[in-house]
């Protein structure tokens, strides 16, 4: 079965410093998302991407917080000047366009730690 | 956030039973419904979802049922196995919200041998 993939499984960075989380969608899916879980706390939006451009972000998803569609296989989320608050489960997922209701496949994560 | 919302942290069954996961939802505008299950180290992996327009929706072991006058919905697992050991995530989504899934926070269930 096709499976969404994210690399690298752990990241640990320096506060100030920046990072790009990797994810490669399933292939023939249309609609990219961003997700985080911070430790003990709910799974949250971050952001949506759609025809290589965001459709729509949350309050989180701020200026320090990019992401890019590089090539026709990865999607990428870049955090400019990490903090500490920051660190969390990072989750990428994929759905196909064609419904409102298709449901999000997800990644196994990426787990950042900022220190 | 609390428009989602999993009361129970954890529960625990016996293998054979049925599990009853339970959720509550805030926002009437709400009309697409999907549980997660997630195994330690991995990320949700769909299950099942349901449309405001159905009461109920079967997959197997797996049904939900939606109570739209009470904001509720519950997953029936039956009968469990001890490989349903994981957490389960409830997901609702509003097409006017676009296409943004708000989580609750997790149920932890336990199936025993």
């Amino acid at each position: 079965e096709p499976e969404v993939t994210q690399t690298p499984s752990h990241q640990v960075t320096q506060m100030g410093q920046e990072v790009i989380l990797r994810c490669v969608p399933i292939s023939n899916h249309l609609y990219f998302y961003w997700y985080r879980q911070i430790l003990g706390q709910k799974v949250e939006f971050l952001v949506s991407f759609y025809n290589n451009e965001i459709s729509e972000k949350s309050e989180i998803f701020d200026d320090q917080f990019s992401v890019e569609r590089p090539d026709g296989s990865n999607f990428t989320l870049k955090i400019r000047s990490t903090k500490l608050e920051d660190s969390a489960m990072y989750f990428c997922a994929s759905s196909e366009q064609s419904s409102y209701n298709s449901p999000l496949h997800f990644g196994n994560g990426t787990r950042l730690t900022v220190t | 956030d609390q428009q989602v919302k999993q009361n129970s942290p954890s529960l625990s069954v016996q293998e054979g039973r049925i599990s009853i996961l339970n959720c509550d939802y805030t926002n009437s505008m709400f009309d697409y419904f999907l549980w997660y299950k997630k195994y330690p180290a991995e990320g949700p992996t769909f299950l099942i979802s349901i449309s405001s327009i159905k009461d109920k929706n079967e997959d197997g072991r797996f049904t939900v049922f939606l109570n739209k006058s009470a904001k509720h919905l519950s997953l029936h697992i039956v009968p469990s196995q001890p490989g349903d050991s994981a957490v389960y995530f409830c997901a609702a989504r509003a097409e006017s919200s676009g296409s943004r899934l708000t989580f609750g926070e997790g149920t932890q269930l336990t199936v025993n041998p």
